[in-house]
């Protein structure tokens, strides 16, 4: 039974558009990130937060917000889509010392 | 910075014995993870470790040499699910995990 959950799951969606990634946690964790990752390759850091009203941007935060109104709710939002941003995005929660709990993912296609 | 190296690829034997390796180089180190992630899936959690020495978990143990930035992870009793990609992550000052690009396990019967 998953703890942290992302919708949608999949997503196409045409240039220009906003759309907002949505990502819930049960676990009160305080820390949650948003990952981005392409077939075989490494996890991109796009943004994390350490708890309510704090957020931080990571190495590809330039095109998105986040927003940590809440302790269970994490959402990303891309202002305007475009292909490049065609991808995985990985949300996850963490307490510290502890490993990361991923959710399902949204795969996301721009057109 | 942090730099995080392991191989692209390892094939083994179903019932075998595989290591991955993993080397890093991060700032203020305070840890490294290892997790598993099959295709189309998202990565799970299967060890942390933080000081010098062997964590064994069931089939799957992890080592971790500080002083010489190296870990690896060891698979026993290799089983065709365990075929999965698996990312080796070290963690630094800022406590926020650096991922490498992970190893693809091929498991063959």
């Amino acid at each position: 039974e998953a703890d942290i959950y992302q919708t949608p799951r999949y997503l196409v969606i045409g240039t220009g558009k906003k759309i907002t990634l949505e990502c819930s946690q049960t676990m009160g964790h305080d820390k949650m990130y948003w990952y981005q990752q392409d077939p075989g390759m490494e996890l991109h850091l796009i943004h994390y937060s350490y708890g309510v009203n704090s957020t931080e941007k990571g190495d590809l935060s330039s095109e998105s917000t986040v927003s940590r109104i809440r302790t269970e709710h994490f959402p990303l939002t891309l202002e305007s889509a475009r292909p490049s941003h065609t991808s995985q995005y990985l949300c996850a929660s963490s307490v510290r010392g502890e490993g990361y709990t991923f959710g399902s993912g949204t795969r996301l296609t721009v057109v | 910075g942090q730099n995080i190296d392991q191989p692209t690829e390892m094939t083994a034997t179903e019932g075998a014995i595989v290591q991955i390796n993993c080397t890093y180089q991060t700032s203020g180190f305070n840890g490294l993870f290892w997790y598993q992630q099959h295709a189309g899936e998202a990565p799970t959690f299967l060890s942390y470790n933080v000081l010098d020495g062997l964590e064994e978990k069931g089939r799957f143990s992890s080592f971790l040499s500080r002083s010489k930035g190296y870990s690896y992870l060891l698979l026993k009793e290799l089983q065709m699910k365990d075929s999965a990609s698996y990312l080796c992550a070290a963690s630094g000052g800022s406590y926020i995990p650096t991922f490498g690009r992970g190893t693809s396990l091929i498991v063959h019967p």
